[in-house]
């Protein structure tokens, strides 16, 4: 089955602590992204990458780190510098030049 | 910068009948792409319809059709035969098209809350 998977689906972070959260694709599509959804918000965008080895910065990227070394894959780190980081973080990709993105079951991040 | 704009923060509609969720948008761009998306209890987000501005036809997926008004720069949601399994936020969504058309920045409302009732 083709589709986009997101681990783990809860996460819980202590005080100064990095974590990672896997996002993984196998539709072949060259767009990744995450994205960040607040109660009562809407997404916003953190980072995307069009390309393998290639990334830019979204609405909201302080705080977060990404790397693209595969095609299929794009982690996102939640660094200790991101003072707020509880929230529901949602991965997508789309096949580049076609613009509709589709979402993965996302990662709820929790802070201890 | 692009803003989208989604008046009703909670609406209900009985099992059966018909709701329109409203979406509104400012933008400068003439070429774009404007999206609803669907996200359940689950949380997943879900696609449901997308329109390509410079298309003046309105798109329809089944029981869902979008009424695009360009110069008025409002795309609603309509929902027909509304049934049980509709109830979740629709998130109205924008992205520019540039002429390469590559892919960036999906902004999103703040949602509309829906609930079908039986």
């Amino acid at each position: 089955d083709g589709g986009i998977t997101q681990s783990p689906k809860y996460l819980f972070r202590k005080e100064g602590q990095n974590v990672t959260l896997s996002c993984e694709q196998n539709l072949n599509h060259d767009a990744m992204y995450w994205y960040r959804q607040d109660p009562g918000q809407g997404l916003r965008l953190i980072y995307y990458s069009q390309i393998v080895n290639d990334f830019q910065k979204g609405d909201i990227a302080e705080g977060y780190s990404v790397s693209r070394e595969k095609k299929e894959s794009f982690p996102l780190t939640v660094t200790s510098a991101q003072k707020n980081p509880t929230a529901f973080y949602l991965c997508a990709s789309s096949i580049r030049g076609l613009q509709t993105q589709y979402f993965g079951p996302g990662t709820r991040l929790l802070v201890l | 910068a692009q803003t989208v704009t989604q008046s009703q923060p909670e609406m209900s509609v009985q099992e059966a009948e018909t709701v329109t969720l409203s979406c509104t948008y400012d933008t400068s761009e003439n070429n774009y792409y404007l999206f609803w998306y669907k996200q359940p209890p689950s949380r997943q987000m879900i696609l449901v319809i997308r329109q390509e501005a410079y298309k003046q036809q309105n798109a329809t997926e089944n029981r869902f059709s979008v009424n695009f008004q360009k110069a008025a720069k409002s795309f609603s949601l309509k929902i027909s035969d509304s049934q049980l399994g509709d109830t979740a936020m629709y998130f109205c969504a924008f992205m520019k098209s540039d002429y390469g058309g590559s892919q960036g920045n999906l902004i999103f409302g703040k949602g509309t809350k829906l609930s079908v009732k039986p």
